[in-house]
């Protein structure tokens, strides 16, 4: 069955250092997501990523889908304590694909 | 608020009870979802009803048994459960199935955290 895996697992920078997490299923993709989950919190969508090669920002934050719709990333500008939490992937498989696969999540803490 | 409500968020059983979660949306949508998460297995996806209808069971085991009477109203019965079945379980629900409509986000519930003992 599709897999998902994110790195790093865990993540801890100085407030202002910038952070990346990447994201890589073992089948191609139709579309990602990427959602966020602060300390007992629930997840919280961020984005969708559809094309292949596609980038879009938000604020401080890019995110990436791959060429071949495999991988995508997820790159933190200038990192904030705001953004502690556990960041999550989830690609739908394929052409058939009915249902979202979360990857086990990177968690970033930010010391300030 | 994301318009999916839980209830309890908090639930303490023994083993031989018997007790339910539920989960209400008041977003419109036509799918829900059960997960599971646990220090070992992040955000583990257990049944998906669309339209009412199940169409997902993701090898849960029978102690767990869900029910949506409706398209805004999903629960899980839970019977003779393990310790290890104690984590968050999280509701979701989205507008359509994922390979339906691609901006096809899910809305999560705050989760109950179930300690079996």
């Amino acid at each position: 069955g599709q897999q998902v895996m994110q790195i790093p697992q865990y993540q801890h920078v100085q407030e202002g250092e910038d952070f990346t997490t990447y994201c890589n299923s073992s089948t191609t993709l139709s579309n990602i997501q990427w959602y966020k989950q602060r300390p007992g919190g629930h997840p919280v969508f961020l984005i969708q990523l559809v094309k292949s090669g596609e980038v879009k920002k938000q604020k401080r934050l890019t995110f990436q889908f791959g060429e071949a719709k495999k991988n995508s990333s997820l790159h933190i500008t200038a990192t904030q304590t705001t953004d502690v939490g556990t960041y999550f992937c989830a690609g739908v498989e394929g052409d058939y694909g009915q249902n979202f696969v979360f990857g086990p999540g990177t968690r970033l803490s930010v010391l300030p | 608020e994301t318009g999916v409500t839980q209830t309890p968020r908090h639930l303490v059983m023994g083993m031989t009870n018997k007790k339910s979660l539920k989960c209400e949306q008041h977003l419109g949508h036509n799918a829900m979802y059960w997960y599971k998460q646990s220090a070992k297995k992040p955000l583990e996806l257990m049944f998906v009803y669309n339209f009412k209808e199940q169409t997902e069971n993701n090898s849960v085991p029978s102690r767990f048994s869900p029910e949506c009477p409706n398209s805004s109203h999903l629960f899980l019965h839970l019977h003779t459960l393990q310790p290890e079945d104690s984590a968050l379980y999280l509701c979701a629900s989205s507008q359509d199935l994922a390979g339906r409509n691609l901006n096809n986000e899910q809305f999560f519930g705050p989760g109950t955290r179930l300690t079996v003992l």
